[in-house]
């Protein structure tokens, strides 16, 4: 199985400020025949499911803000948020999908300092 | 729109049975693999099963195999989970999640269910 280990577990930004969340797999996670970087990345807030944010590391889902960026190849992915806002309080997940079974990194809960 | 509505969960004594089901509407169904993904009280995200579009092939976590069955009516456009020998640790808020990507199997997700609570406890 692939472990997806995320970093820090918790962070506390200043609204305005930049969110940075690591996101390392235990085994690459890049397709050689495609280059493509089998990796995603969910926001979940309180009592509402899990929204899709990033996926193939660094594309970004139709309607998700520019603030949202995501980058790395390999076993070592980063989720940044540029500019922090209120609506951004929330748990992010980062999620390989190269192969079975598909995992999950642990989540990381962003709140405002 | 892309809808999924879930439906079936509650509390059930631990080595009972529950089924999930999920309506889903807004999109050829049949094209997309469809997946259950729960989350724990306190934990993280946690993959369950996913099944592809034709029905054909499923895949399952270890910790739920020869449990629980993901199972799918194209025709109806309903997503089902049959959850057997249910545990404590299978209590979960429960989603059913729609693959973004036509034709694959295992990839990510783009619309999910609002979820349903299952608990399992004497």
């Amino acid at each position: 199985d692939i472990v997806m280990t995320q970093s820090p577990d918790s962070l506390a930004v200043s609204l305005g400020e930049r969110a940075t969340i690591h996101c390392k797999s235990s085994q690459s996670v890049l397709y050689s025949s495609n280059n493509k970087n089998y990796l995603a990345w969910y926001q979940q807030k309180p009592g509402q499911p899990p929204k899709l944010l990033i996926y193939w590391a660094s594309t970004r889902e139709s309607g998700i803000p520019d603030r949202f960026s995501g980058s790395g190849s390999g076993t070592d992915f980063t989720l940044t948020i540029s500019s922090l806002q209120a609506e951004d309080v929330a748990v992010y997940y980062c999620q390989q999908y190269y192969s079975t079974p598909l995992t999950f990194g642990g989540g990381t809960k962003v709140e405002i300092k | 729109e892309v809808q999924l509505l879930e439906s079936g969960g509650g509390l059930v004594q631990p080595g009972g049975s529950l089924r999930l089901s999920c309506a889903a509407s807004g999109f050829t169904f049949s094209n997309y693999a469809m997946s259950w993904v729960r989350r724990a009280p306190g934990k993280g995200l946690e993959w369950v099963a996913t099944i592809s579009g034709s029905g054909d092939n499923t895949y399952y976590a270890d910790s739920v195999e020869g449990r629980f069955t993901i199972s799918r009516d194209n025709s109806k456009s309903t997503l089902s989970l049959q959850m057997n020998s249910l545990r404590a640790e299978d209590t979960a808020v429960y989603y059913c999640a729609k693959d973004q990507e036509e034709g694959g199997d295992l990839n990510y997700f783009d619309y999910w269910g609002q979820g349903n609570l299952v608990t399992v406890s004497s």
